[in-house]
């Protein structure tokens, strides 16, 4: 069963650091892996789509990285500011088919202090 | 602009009541997906659909039921409400395996 494991669970940092966040799977068979961010008492707005496929993918100030082999992925925000600060969530959709599924981690709760 | 809209956005019901959350896109997505998010649990996923007339369980399927008679809608409905049934509810849609999925903003549930 895939698992998927957020650390740290929490994060807080000064404004314009640049900051990674983590994410792992247990199960590196993923069709493809998604990074959202989820605003207080919202819904979730998708950041960024890596296909199996890809190593990576740029928006902006962030980048999305993928080592399907080593289950891992990584979010990088460059020059962060307060209006980052939400709780950022990664999914992985297993490869079955038919199987669009996502399966979640808990999240990081990011907080960027002016 | 197409988008997916919940309603209610807050309930609150009695333990025992019948309960129906909608959901309704304009994206005109085949796939469809109902989670539910609770602290120290993440989404999870509830019901999902591949298009009209199909359904299927997801992890935590006890207690509900959808139906999807058109590609529009995907209702979620609670038979008898449950405590444990307390959470946020989160609608989503996609048009494949490789595209990424829209959710809608959320309802708000408490059962008394």
């Amino acid at each position: 069963k895939q698992e998927v494991t957020q650390i740290p669970a929490a994060l807080s940092v000064p404004e314009g650091e640049n900051l990674v966040l983590n994410c792992s799977f247990t199960d590196s068979a993923i069709y493809n892996l998604q990074w959202f961010r989820q605003d207080p008492g919202k819904g979730l707005t998708s950041l960024l789509l890596i296909q199996s496929s890809q190593r990576e993918q740029t928006s902006g100030r962030l980048n999305a990285s993928l080592d399907k082999s080593s289950g891992r992925s990584t979010l990088y925000i460059a020059a962060s500011q307060p209006g980052d600060s939400a709780t950022y969530l990664c999914a992985v959709r297993p490869p079955s088919q038919g199987a669009q599924k996502l399966v979640f981690g808990q999240g990081t709760r990011l907080t960027i202090n002016p | 602009d197409a988008e997916i809209t919940q309603s209610p956005r807050h309930k609150i019901t009695e333990t025992g009541r019948q309960v129906t959350l909608a959901c309704h896109q304009t994206w005109n997505h085949n796939n469809m997906f109902w989670y539910r998010q609770d602290l120290g649990h993440g989404l999870r996923l509830i019901h999902y659909s591949y298009g009209v007339q199909d359904t299927n369980k997801g992890e935590v399927s006890d207690g509900y039921s959808v139906s999807r008679s058109n590609t529009e809608d995907l209702p979620l409905t609670l038979e008898s409400a449950a405590s444990s049934q307390t959470s946020v509810y989160f609608c989503a849609s996609s048009e494949s395996p490789a595209d990424t999925q829209y959710f809608g903003p959320g309802t708000r549930l408490t059962v008394l």
